[in-house]
């Protein structure tokens, strides 16, 4: 099955530094990688995500990259900020070209952000 | 707030006892996913859910069980509790077809098995 590994498992940054978290996967099948925040006591959210027939997605102050080749994805936190503190989780999962999903999301270890003012 | 509501929001039980887990999708969304999230684990998929048919499973123990209703709120059921199975309980969804598989969690049902 697919297995995500995700690094590092805590990141500490100065408030207006740039944070980057990276995974990697291991089924070359997998098509589907979105990134998760989840704040204490919260259910996980998604913040973005990238399918495999593009490299590169930004969204304001966040952007994620995909290495089909290397089997890896990145996200990237520019200009951080205080509220960015939270647990980011990366996942992995399939869809067909109809958009049905095959079910699971395989996540990483989750990435423990901590944003000092 | 995703849409996805979760009840209850904690679970305190003894081991060997039964519980109910509620999840209520986003409207419109026909897939109900469950997520089991511990320390040691991290989030691990159980069981999906299509317009009341089951489409995938995971790593779910054999005490568990889920169904999705025809007003399509899914029950996940936990049997003969043990200590290990204290966790927190996802309930996500999503629609299927153009924004396929974006999942949206709802807040989670705590249990603690004592």
């Amino acid at each position: 099955g697919e297995n995500v590994e995700q690094h590092p498992s805590t990141l500490s940054v100065q408030e207006g530094d740039s944070a980057v978290i990276k995974c990697t996967y291991s089924d070359s099948a997998s098509n589907y990688f979105p990134w998760y925040k989840q704040e204490l006591g919260k259910g996980p959210q998604l913040i973005i995500d990238i399918r495999s027939n593009v490299g590169e997605k930004k969204d304001q102050r966040i952007a994620v990259t995909l290495n089909k080749t290397a089997k890896h994805f990145s996200l990237h936190i520019t200009e951080t900020q205080p509220e960015d503190s939270a647990v980011y989780f990366c996942a992995a999962g399939r869809t067909n070209a109809g958009g049905t999903s095959y079910g699971k999301l395989t996540f990483g270890q989750g990435t423990i952000l901590t944003v000092h003012p | 707030d995703s849409g996805v509501t979760q009840t209850p929001k904690h679970l305190i039980t003894a081991t060997g006892q039964r519980v109910t887990l509620r999840c209520s999708p986003r409207s419109g969304d026909l897939s109900v996913y469950w997520y089991q999230q511990s320390l040691d684990q991290g989030l691990q998929f159980l069981i999906q859910y299509y317009n009341g048919e089951e489409r995938a499973k995971g790593n779910i123990l054999e005490r568990f069980s889920a169904q999705q209703f025809p007003d399509l709120h899914s029950e996940l059921n936990l049997s003969s509790l043990e200590l290990g199975d204290s966790a927190l309980y996802f309930c996500a969804s999503s629609v299927e077809g153009l924004n396929y598989n974006e999942q949206f969690f709802g807040p989670g049902t705590r249990l603690t098995v004592l």
